[in-house]
């Protein structure tokens, strides 16, 4: 089956623009989590959404960051007033269910770059 | 802010050879879960081990967790060139959600 899907794949922005991250979960998967990784860093957990519960944003770095999950399915990670240090490869997972023994499936990633 | 710390942070290796990982965390977790990475992309689940767990194996993996000093280490065992990527332990900390991952180490096995 299809495994998660992001798009773009890569996108080069000017500093102050806003841009929108796109994440296609797995079909059924009820959870669903936005990371960061930077140049040469691990992964850093920026929100996750659970079913029809509140999201834990409690990742998020800053208020230029925001995100949203319409029908349960898809997500978009929305960053606003691009900055510089905002370049990463920004990661999208889904999880059967939120359970903490529930293998998370990863996408390909969007790198961004912040000119 | 990140719990677990890989070490060694770069190893390369033949073909044939061992490839020992280990990582540390910092507080109690649930379980701790070892990813792969290749050219800084997605990640791939390799295996998952609980924290009432002390072994376990697939294939050429090898897995390990002490509890005690909270750390854990990935053998993967006769490498291959193919083996070559980054591999991340990553913790799901006993009063969390997300996954918390960290820096990783950078494989490389030569033919």
């Amino acid at each position: 089956g299809a495994g998660v899907s992001q798009s773009p794949s890569n996108k080069v922005t000017e500093k102050g623009k806003d841009v929108e991250l796109r994440c296609d979960p797995i079909s059924g998967h009820t959870a669903l989590y936005w990371y960061r990784q930077s140049l040469g860093q691990g992964l850093e957990f920026l929100i996750y959404f659970q079913g029809n519960s509140a999201p834990d944003k409690s990742g998020l770095p800053s208020d230029r960051f925001s995100a949203e999950r319409t029908g349960g399915s898809v997500s978009t990670l929305t960053i606003q007033r691009t900055q510089q240090e905002d370049s990463a490869v920004y990661l999208c997972a889904s999880s059967l269910q939120q359970g903490r023994t529930d293998t998370q499936y990863f996408g390909p990633g969007t790198r961004l770059t912040v000119l | 802010s990140q719990q677990g710390e890989e070490d060694p942070q770069a190893l390369s290796i033949q073909e044939g050879e061992n490839a020992t990982m280990n990582c540390s965390y910092k507080t109690s977790i649930n379980n701790l879960q070892w990813y792969r990475q290749n050219s800084g992309r997605g990640l791939v689940h390799l295996i998952l081990i609980r924290s009432n767990e002390r072994e376990k194996h697939s294939g050429r993996l090898r897995v390990t967790l002490d509890t005690s000093k909270k750390s854990s280490s990935l053998l993967i065992t006769a490498s291959r060139a193919a083996d070559t990527a980054s591999y991340f332990c990553a913790t799901v900390p006993v009063a969390g959600t997300a996954l918390i991952f960290g820096k990783g180490t950078t494989l490389s096995v030569s033919s």
